[in-house]
């Protein structure tokens, strides 16, 4: 039973658009959220995390929100370039634990 | 920064065989995480070490896999005998002390395992 869905396994999105990709989780318990991405032939590199404090987080283009009451996250990447097409994780941190979903594969068209 | 450094990057093997990766984590950090990657489970956790102490092996699917950290620097995930379902990306990741200190991933190990 995932405890992390991204139920969204690929995006398409033409370059300078917003991309958004979504993220649910079913522990309640979860108190901290990152965002992942990774290029083939790559490990995932970190990109963005928030905590269950703080509803909105922010690093340049990229924003993630968080609305604990839906137990939903979303990654805004405002504009989208073609350098961000890649596979992005959601992660939920359980004690040391990363549980991940399983991916949303984006691409972004010149 | 070097990052996470694993060897080797592709590993083909026939069943019945013993396989060791290898991963170096980054100088400093304390804790090492190795995780598999497959189409049908993602993600998922097979063993952590803090300080080079194995905390959590619960993932380890059968006896088969066994890991070590023998000091601050190295790591092993062994697989004695191999199945060809255990064919998938191995990634050893480290991150720092501390609750919420991301996880910095190598490069992966593709298994292929036939």
């Amino acid at each position: 039973d995932q405890q992390v869905k991204q139920n969204s396994p690929s995006l398409s999105v033409q370059e300078g658009r917003i991309s958004i990709l979504n993220c649910d989780y079913t522990n309640s318990m979860f108190d901290y959220f990152l965002w992942y991405k990774k290029y083939p032939a790559e490990g995932p590199t970190f990109l963005i995390s928030i905590s269950s404090i703080k509803d909105k987080n922010e690093d340049g283009r990229f924003t993630v929100f968080l609305n604990k009451s839906a137990k939903h996250l979303s990654l805004h990447i405002v504009p989208s370039q073609p350098g961000d097409s890649a596979v992005y994780f959601c992660a939920a941190l359980e004690s040391y634990v990363l549980i991940f979903g399983q991916g949303t594969e984006l691409s972004v068209k010149p | 920064d070097a990052g996470v450094i694993q060897s080797p990057r592709h590993e083909v093997t026939e069943m019945g065989q013993e396989v060791t990766l290898r991963c170096k984590p980054i100088s400093g950090h304390n804790s090492l995480f190795w995780y598999r990657q497959t189409m049908m489970r993602g993600l998922e956790l097979l063993i952590y070490f803090n300080n080079n102490v194995p905390i959590d092996d619960s993932g380890m699917p059968e006896d088969r896999f066994s890991a070590k950290m023998p000091n601050a620097s190295f790591s092993t995930l062994k697989i004695q005998p191999s199945e060809p379902r255990d064919s998938a990306v191995y990634f050893c990741a480290s991150s720092l002390p501390g609750h919420n200190s991301p996880l910095h991933f190598g490069n992966g190990t593709r298994l292929t395992v036939t």
